[in-house]
């Protein structure tokens, strides 16, 4: 049974970091492409980012370019999101999605999803 | 803001038929077979249900699918059912954006 558990969300100054981790298990880690996706409270669901399946290839949300880094480690069975300089609509549930195996655009299907873990930024 | 844009609620009662809109343009919805749309239920984590417009994953019910029409993707869920009621959300590829959501639908099942 594929699993992701997010861990790592708090309450943070703006301007202050903090480090998102997802621990996957159930499937072959180091085979897939990997996202993180947020959802405002009482919003609608916003991609984050992504990173290939050897880590080679990033993309980003533009509004999170240079705050955010996201990053995998395939001995670990782990997803990281590195993020910087947050700001008050950074304030989110994160979520860690599994991307379908295939093309860059199947990666673009989220076929499993973490249950989130709580991002606040507020001072 | 949301890219693509959807109803924000739809309803139907018990054994009804819904269909749900989500609108892009010919650079997202209209020009790439992948669009996605995922069931959310309170509390819960997203749930895939339709991906590359009309194909369903294993353990989703053939209630559900997917169609496309030029810009307008739609999902229709087909003998409706109390379990039904939830968000759901869709999804397109959108070039440099590289994945964009609609603003979600609320379906009340009367």
């Amino acid at each position: 049974e594929v699993q992701l558990v997010e861990s790592g969300g708090v309450v943070v100054q703006p301007g202050g970091s903090l480090r998102l981790s997802c621990a996957a298990s159930g499937f072959t880690f180091g085979d897939y492409t990997m996202h993180w996706v947020r959802q405002g409270p009482g919003k609608g669901l916003e991609w984050v980012s992504l990173v290939s399946w050897d880590g080679d290839t990033t993309y980003y949300l533009d509004s999170v370019k240079g705050r955010f880094t996201i990053s995998r480690d395939n001995s670990k069975d782990s997803l990281y999101l590195q993020m910087n300089s947050l700001r008050t609509e950074d304030t989110a549930f994160y979520y860690c999605a599994k991307g379908k195996r295939g093309t860059y655009y199947d990666m673009l299907t989220l076929d499993y999803w973490g249950q989130g873990t709580l991002v606040t930024v507020s001072s | 803001q949301s890219a693509l844009t959807q109803p924000p609620s739809a309803s139907g009662s018990p054994g009804q038929s819904v269909t749900i809109s989500c609108t892009g343009i010919s650079s997202d919805v209209g020009g790439y077979n992948y669009v996605s749309w995922y069931q959310q239920r309170p509390g819960k984590a997203p749930k895939l249900m339709i991906y590359e417009v009309s194909k369903r994953p294993s353990g989703v019910p053939d209630r559900f699918s997917g169609s496309r029409s030029g810009n307008t993707a739609s999902l229709t869920v087909s003998g409706l059912q109390a379990e039904d009621e939830a968000d759901y959300y869709c999804s397109s590829h959108a070039g440099s954006k590289n994945l964009v959501f609609g603003g979600g639908t609320k379906l009340t099942v009367l």
